[in-house]
């Protein structure tokens, strides 16, 4: 399976500043990016569906104007935090798919933790 | 709208001893049912799947039914190690390619002690 890593893994902010996480795939070309968000104890909830070189698709609820994501390549999505505030503090994780893949790949998470 | 419902966790048992996590779910039509695996500081992998009704999905000693009838998807074991402690989740989407939104129960933790 594809190898997906995330950075940062760990990251603290102030409220009000932005914060970008990435998304990489190692050895996989992810034509199609997943970004959800997991509150403690809590399901993953599935935030946007990315598509490479095309806008993302948001779910019901998720602002698309505080979080931004960017699928620029095969293997680099970002997901952008924009001025952040305490209640967006979560764990947020990425997964990718390929063409004619039968899976999703997930990375390790990020935490965020906006004060 | 579609959800999964997972038995709460933690989980906590003996090595070698029987393991049932129960998962339920509410859909329409015939999703693909998933269970994926978090090992502590990694990402979810896919444990199984199955994607019609009565389909068994089975890997790693570990297997779950697609029962239609009870909208069930239990994952059992007949034998834990303690390298199955780990998070648990149940998962559906609408279709069997990875492409499909999936749709996750909470998660249950196990915990497998010598």
């Amino acid at each position: 399976g594809a190898v997906v890593s995330q950075h940062p893994s760990w990251v603290i902010c102030k409220s009000g500043t932005s914060v970008k996480i990435e998304c990489r795939s190692l050895d996989f070309q992810a034509t199609t990016m997943f970004w959800y968000r997991q509150f403690p104890k809590q399901s993953l909830m599935l935030m946007a569906t990315s598509n490479e070189g095309s806008k993302a698709t948001y779910e019901q609820g998720v602002e698309k104007d505080k979080f931004l994501i960017n699928h620029a390549s095969l293997t680099l999505s970002t997901l952008t935090v924009t001025s952040a505030h305490p209640e967006d503090s979560s764990f947020y994780i990425c997964s990718l798919t390929g063409e004619s893949s039968y899976e999703q790949y997930f990375g390790p998470g990020t935490r965020l933790t906006v004060t | 709208g579609d959800s999964v419902t997972q038995m709460e966790g933690p989980v906590t048992l003996s090595e070698e001893a029987f393991l049932t996590i129960n998962c339920t779910y509410t859909a329409t039509g015939y999703p693909s049912l998933f269970w994926y695996v978090q090992y502590p500081g990694e990402g979810l992998q896919l444990l199984l799947k199955a994607t019609k009704a009565d389909d068994k999905g089975s890997n790693k000693g570990f297997e779950a039914t697609y029962r239609k009838e009870t909208t069930s998807f239990h994952l059992e074991k007949g034998s834990v190690q303690v390298s199955d402690s780990a998070v648990y989740f149940c998962a559906l989407s609408r279709g069997s390619g990875g492409y499909n939104k999936l749709i996750f129960g909470a998660g249950t933790r196990l915990a497998v002690h010598p």
